[in-house]
């Protein structure tokens, strides 16, 4: 059973919509969330780092939420782009963990006119 | 700056031979890292280095090897490769190891074993 699942597995909205992706995690014990963007064909991009004590961390359109009390996390995209068409993955690690980094199977978002 | 880079872009590799990936960061990152990702699952950590000179086993270290003779190359080593280790592979780099460290990934490399 992956430790880290993320809902929904695909996604298709419309340019200028909102969206939110969600991510469940049993990894413990945590201690930072990481949401990627992984275009076609390319490596994952950061785009936020939210440790345990943190519960919001914006990078631009994307926000991303955690509560670290029901290990649930959420990336928020606002007034989408076609550009946003990606898999977003959520990371988590463990305290301690030093370079162990569980991957989450990603969301496929699609962003169409 | 460059970043990371891979090499090759892509490769068709027949069972049994061998082949090293190559991965260099110009960002004198102390640690590096080598995933695989395969369709369905999670990236996967194969191997690590926390700094030049010392490496570490991931996840999924079986069938690979690495070295780490400076701080800014990392290379991969399939020694007899098998139609398993078909996937993509991605390199990445960090400041430091461990802790919100931002982890910088390179363009990966996609091998296929037949």
């Amino acid at each position: 059973k992956n430790q880290v699942e993320q809902s929904p597995q695909s996604l298709i909205i419309l340019e200028g919509k909102n969206c939110t992706l969600q991510c469940n995690y049993t990894v413990s014990p945590f201690s930072n969330l990481r949401w990627y963007k992984q275009d076609t064909g390319r490596g994952p991009v950061s785009l936020t780092i939210m440790t345990f004590s943190e519960n919001t961390k914006s990078n631009g359109r994307y926000t991303a939420t955690l509560d670290a009390d029901t290990k649930q996390s959420s990336l928020h995209i606002t007034a989408s782009q076609l550009s946003d068409s990606a898999s977003y993955i959520c990371v988590v690690s463990l305290t301690g963990g030093g370079n162990k980094l569980t991957f989450g199977t990603g969301t496929q978002l699609k962003v169409e006119l | 700056t460059a970043g990371i880079t891979q090499a090759p872009t892509s490769q068709i590799l027949a069972a049994g031979r061998s082949m090293t990936l190559r991965c260099t960061q110009d960002m004198r990152h102390n640690a590096m890292y080598w995933y695989r990702q395969d369709l369905g699952l999670g990236l996967r950590l194969i191997h690590y280095s926390n700094t030049a000179g010392t490496t570490g086993k991931g996840e999924v270290p079986d069938g690979y090897s690495v070295s780490r003779a400076n701080t800014d190359d990392f290379p991969l080593t399939l020694a007899s490769a098998v139609p398993s280790q078909t996937s993509v592979y991605f390199c990445a780099s960090s400041e430091l190891a461990g802790g919100p460290n931002e982890q910088f990934f390179g363009p990966g490399t996609r091998l296929t074993v037949l």
